[in-house]
């Protein structure tokens, strides 16, 4: 079982749409990453939550703790928004979820 | 999946000695690895991207003397942190992608911890 899952694993979206990206995670934890990797990059992190909300042009990244979840929201999707985003979660050590994969189509 | 172990997990040395972290790919041949940290309440941070049998490529800011990476196959990468400062106590992180694929498979980390 993966202390960390995400949904969905692939999501393919036209431009302009709103997309969500869900985690769910099953240990206890001090803070939550949302990460981007475009094809053959590194990461890039997006956001690193411990409580509530944060925003950050066009990305919003929530994430509630009793629940054990957290959701990443693009609005007005583009095309170089694809890319794969992974949440990692951190407890006594990283645990990673294995990514979305996003495809936004022109 | 593909998995990526990292030595040791736990790691505390004393200020002005070196520690090596190993980064292995288990199950898969990796001709690229990546090297990520992250410090107490930030987030992580790229610090070098490493192919196999050539020189890793050192993000801006992070000293190429200091944190030496050597990727020898396609199974091994280390770091080896030399000349150690408190300030160097981080989470230091290792992922690595596959010959036929760009998705990153990530190591469980490494806690350094310098006295």
């Amino acid at each position: 079982k993966n202390e960390v899952e995400q949904s969905p694993q692939n999501l393919t979206a036209q431009e302009g749409e709103f997309i969500t990206i869900n985690c769910s995670y099953s240990v206890g934890i001090s803070a939550l990453h949302w990460l981007q990797q475009h094809p053959g990059g590194g990461i890039v992190s997006l956001f690193m939550l411990s409580s509530g909300k944060k925003k950050h042009g066009r990305l919003i990244a929530t994430i509630n703790i009793q629940e054990k979840h957290s959701s990443l929201h693009i609005t007005a999707s583009h095309p170089r928004d694809s890319a794969v985003y992974i949440c990692a979660v951190v407890g006594n050590q990283f645990y990673f979820g294995t990514g979305t994969s996003l495809t936004v189509i022109p | 999946g593909a998995v990526v172990s990292q030595h040791p997990s736990r790691v505390i040395c004393k200020s002005g000695t070196s520690v090596k972290i190993e980064c292995r790919s288990l199950d898969f041949q990796a001709t690229t690895m990546f090297w990520y940290r992250q410090f107490p309440k930030q987030s992580l941070m790229l610090m070098a991207t490493s192919n196999e049998g050539s020189k890793a490529t050192y993000e801006q800011g992070v000293e190429k003397d200091k944190f030496l990476i050597n990727h020898a196959s396609l199974t091994l990468s280390t770091l080896t942190v030399t000349s150690a400062h408190p300030e160097d106590s981080s989470f230091y992180i290792c992922s690595a992608s596959s010959v036929s694929s760009y998705e990153q498979y990530f190591g469980p980390g490494t806690r350094l911890t310098v006295t």
